[in-house]
């Protein structure tokens, strides 16, 4: 059975802080792995990753692969309120249908 | 852990026909289920609302009369799709909010 696990469930830092989510993932055929941010409505895609130990970097936020371990972390550095979000961790599968499994998330809050 | 599927995984229709799709939430129960829409880049648009026992809120820009959604039960919602046309093509993804929002593994439609 496909499945994605997302740690922690909850988090709340301060301003300023560091944090890293992490994803591991049990799937069969694996295609990629991607990460969503969600705030409100629909979650904001943030990174696609296909390639193990390759870093994706957008500003503050970063996230690698490692598919031997079967797992990926997000990492934000120098944590603002407005990261306060859900993220959400998706793993696609090579059928047909290109299949999305998503994790449960991770409520991220920053206070100030 | 809370499951959502969703039937059928990938369904290949001729244009003008009516397609449905079901997502049901396995092992609990589900008074909201959202209905989102994959775009090239990953991007997720969330495109209604459904509400068991009333009507769906549709996000500005999607047609209710062309994506028709039912959430008849707390544990399933249909979004069908009528008149189907090739523009229509695309990933279509549910999720049921519980403690969090738990995401269907997708649908992916295509319109010949």
């Amino acid at each position: 059975e496909d499945k994605v696990v997302q740690s922690p469930l909850s988090l709340v830092v301060h301003e300023g802080d560091t944090v890293t989510l992490n994803c591991s993932y049990e799937v069969t055929n694996f295609r990629s792995l991607l990460w969503y941010k969600q705030e409100k409505k629909a979650p904001t895609f943030l990174f696609m990753l296909t390639s193990s130990g390759i870093e994706k970097k957008s500003g503050r936020l970063s996230s690698i692969l490692d598919k031997k371990e079967l797992f990926s972390i997000l990492n934000i550095t120098a944590t603002q309120t407005g990261d306060s979000a859900v993220y959400l961790c998706a793993v696609g599968v090579l059928t047909g249908a290109n299949n999305l499994f998503f994790g449960t998330g991770t409520r991220l809050t920053v206070i100030p | 852990g809370a499951v959502v599927s969703q039937h059928p995984s990938w369904v290949i229709c001729k244009s003008g026909t009516s397609v449905k799709i079901e997502c049901r939430s396995l092992d609990f129960q589900a008074t909201t289920m959202f209905w989102y829409r994959q775009f090239p880049k990953k991007s997720l648009m969330l495109m209604a609302t459904s509400n068991e026992g009333s009507k769906a809120t549709y996000e500005q820009g999607v047609e209710k009369d062309k994506f028709l959604i039912n959430h008849a039960s707390l544990t399933l919602s249909t979004l069908t799709v009528t008149s189907a046309h090739p523009e229509d093509s695309s990933f279509y993804i549910c999720s049921a909010q519980a403690y969090t929002q738990y995401f269907g593994p997708g649908t992916r439609l295509t319109v010949l």
